[in-house]
């Protein structure tokens, strides 16, 4: 199956330091999700995109849903301790008659007190 | 306190027994989803449900079979013939929210096959 490109794979931060990572795709998308897993436990919904250049926020967290459709980018500032953890984008397009979500591999981030 | 439940946290298995790792869930989601995950794969889909006593194969359904008898509930059966069934399993479910689907998840259960 198809996955996306997510970038970087892996960062270390200072605490406080802003934060951007972002997904690819060679497919169009209709919706974009944001995840987080702490090491151990399930995914985390963190942010769902549903428009074309739609930005949204959630706390600490911006993610925009690309004009293209085959991108999206999440930013966190001043990160803290308890961000660490992996990110995983998700790209969904029920549209096509599936209910699937295609997976970036995800972004380890590690923040250094 | 609506959610998903995944059970046992843990399970330990020899090689050559099959094993059903279990997924309720109470939010009234339509579809419910199995994905393995290893380290460094991301997230790879073994089964799909979109309504009761019907289910699609995902990227990797070799070696495993589900069932979908209620639709609070989405069983996973991991059978001798996986090659390499050591993995974290995690079941999701998504509900339509009238623009898309978000999908979301269980706490996971670490299969431990020797």
């Amino acid at each position: 199956g198809q996955q996306l490109n997510q970038s970087p794979q892996s960062m270390f931060i200072q605490e406080g330091e802003d934060v951007s990572m972002n997904c690819t795709s060679s497919s169009i998308f209709n919706t974009w999700l944001w995840y987080k897993q702490d090491p151990g436990e399930g995914p985390v919904l963190l942010i769902a995109l549903y428009k074309a250049g739609e930005l949204t926020s959630n706390g600490r967290l911006t993610a925009q849903f690309g004009i293209t459709r085959k991108d999206s980018f999440l930013n966190i500032s001043a990160s803290i301790p308890s961000d660490v953890g992996i990110y995983f984008c998700a790209g969904g397009d029920s549209g096509a008659g599936s209910y699937q979500l295609t997976f970036g591999k995800g972004t380890k981030l590690s923040v250094i007190p | 306190d609506g959610g998903i439940t995944q059970s046992p946290k843990y399970l330990f298995r020899k090689e050559g027994q099959n094993v059903t790792l279990s997924c309720e869930q109470n939010l009234n989601h339509d579809a419910m989803y199995w994905y393995r995950q290893d380290p460094g794969q991301g997230l790879r889909l073994i089964y799909y449900s979109q309504i009761v006593n019907d289910f699609q194969k995902g990227d990797i359904a070799e070696g495993y079979s589900v069932s979908r008898e209620k639709k609070e509930s989405f069983p996973l059966t991991v059978t001798s013939a996986q090659k390499n069934p050591t993995a974290f399993y995690l079941c999701a479910s998504s509900i339509w929210t009238g623009v898309e689907y978000e999908q979301y998840f269980g706490p996971g259960t670490r299969l431990t096959v020797t």
